[in-house]
Order: C-alpha cells, then structure tokens, then sequence
C-alpha cells in the first residue's frame, strides 16, 4: 500500500504569496494526480503527471519520480484558491487505483 | 461542470436498508471509478469498472456492489448500511483504463440514521 505524506495540514497565507504543497509517498508511480475539493465538496482535476513539471495558469505542478516527490505551487495567490489540495499517486490499476494524501486545507486571505 | 453525472444528490435513509448510487461518465469515457469519502477515512478508492468490466478493487466491502451497463453508466449498490457508511460518494469517469486524468462528478451525499 502507498502511503502518502502532504505537507502542510493546513496552510493560511496572503493573497498574492507563492504557495506550496509538497507530497511525497513510499512506493514508485508512474503517475500522480493534483485534485482541488471545494468547500462545497466538489472535486476538480488540477494535473496528471508523471514527469517533470506542467502549468496551467497560476498553478505549477512538479514531480521526481526517483524521488518519490510531487509538489504544487500556486504564484499570485488569491482568495479563490482557498480549498483543500489532495495529491493522489496512480498505481495504474490493481488493488490500489489511486491512494489520496490526506489533503492541505489552503487559506487566502484578501 | 465535468460532464459527470451522479444522482440523487443527497440520500437519507437507515441502518439496514439498501440504497442504490448512479453515475453517468462523460460522454465518450470508457472508465468509471468509485470513490467513498469519509470524515475519518479521508477519501478512498472503492472499485473502477472499464467497458463494463471490473478493473480494479480497492477497499470496498462485501456489503457493497457496482456494475457498468452497456450504456456505460454505473451504479454502487450498499446494502445493510451501518452508521459508518455516512460518507461522501463520487463517481469519476476517464477515457482510458489507467493513467489518465479523471473526471469527478458533484458526489452524493449518504447519511445513514
């Protein structure tokens, strides 16, 4: 079974600082996915990615696969961005499918 | 909005009844996954069915079934619900079988009284 570390629990900062979340877990992936929940519960596909580094907007994702390490960072933070950031490495299938960290409460204060 | 679809929203009922989850992919998705979310457990993989075969298992129990139609919608069936199952249901559809991004519906919310 992966475990899965995120780093911080919970992370309240200004707007416009440069966030990150780190995740690490214990067994190799090909993949990791970035997902962001909301405070009403609904769940957004950020990143898939199982190399190097992807950005989408504000959003920076990076991964070392040898590492085990996967981090998100959020540049120009904004009070939208408050939510609950969960990473989850993919197995690929199996008894696993995706394991989730536990998840970084994220809060932007104006 | 996804494309997923998940009904009903919201599902009160008691313990030891059997309720019945439905989970419409986006169009085109071929995979769909099961989810349960609760307070203490956190989020966790339940079962994933391609092309209306089973593909993985995680930690789902006995209680608990799914099934894919040839339509390609899905349905997770729980049955002799306890206390503990009060969670967080989501269905997520993708494209392929593995390793792609996944697609989440709104989720049902159960309360088991």
């Amino acid at each position: 079974k992966n475990e899965v570390e995120q780093s911080p629990q919970n992370l309240t900062a200004q707007e416009g600082e440069f966030i990150t979340i780190n995740c690490s877990y214990s067994v190799g992936i090909s993949a990791l996915h970035w997902l962001q929940q909301h405070p009403g519960g609904g769940i957004v596909s950020l990143f898939m990615l199982s190399s190097g580094k992807k950005k989408h907007g504000r959003l920076i994702a990076t991964i070392n696969i040898q590492e085990k390490h996967s981090s998100l960072h959020i540049t120009a933070s904004h009070p939208r961005d408050s939510a609950v950031y969960i990473c989850a490495p993919d197995s690929g299938g199996g008894a696993d499918g995706l394991t989730f960290g536990k998840g970084t409460h994220l809060i932007i204060q104006p | 909005d996804s494309g997923v679809t998940q009904t009903p929203k919201h599902l009160i009922t008691a313990t030891g009844q059997r309720v019945t989850l439905r989970c419409s992919p986006r169009s085109g998705d071929l995979s769909v996954y099961w989810y349960q979310q609760s307070l203490d457990q956190g989020l966790q993989f339940l079962i994933q069915y391609y092309n209306g075969e089973e593909r993985a298992k995680g930690n789902i129990l006995e209680r608990f079934s799914a099934q894919q139609f040839p339509d390609l919608h899905s349905e997770l069936n729980l049955s002799s619900l306890e206390l503990g199952d009060s969670a967080l249901y989501f269905c997520a559809s993708s494209v392929l079988s593995s390793y792609n991004e996944q697609f989440f519906g709104p989720g049902t919310r159960l309360t088991v009284l």
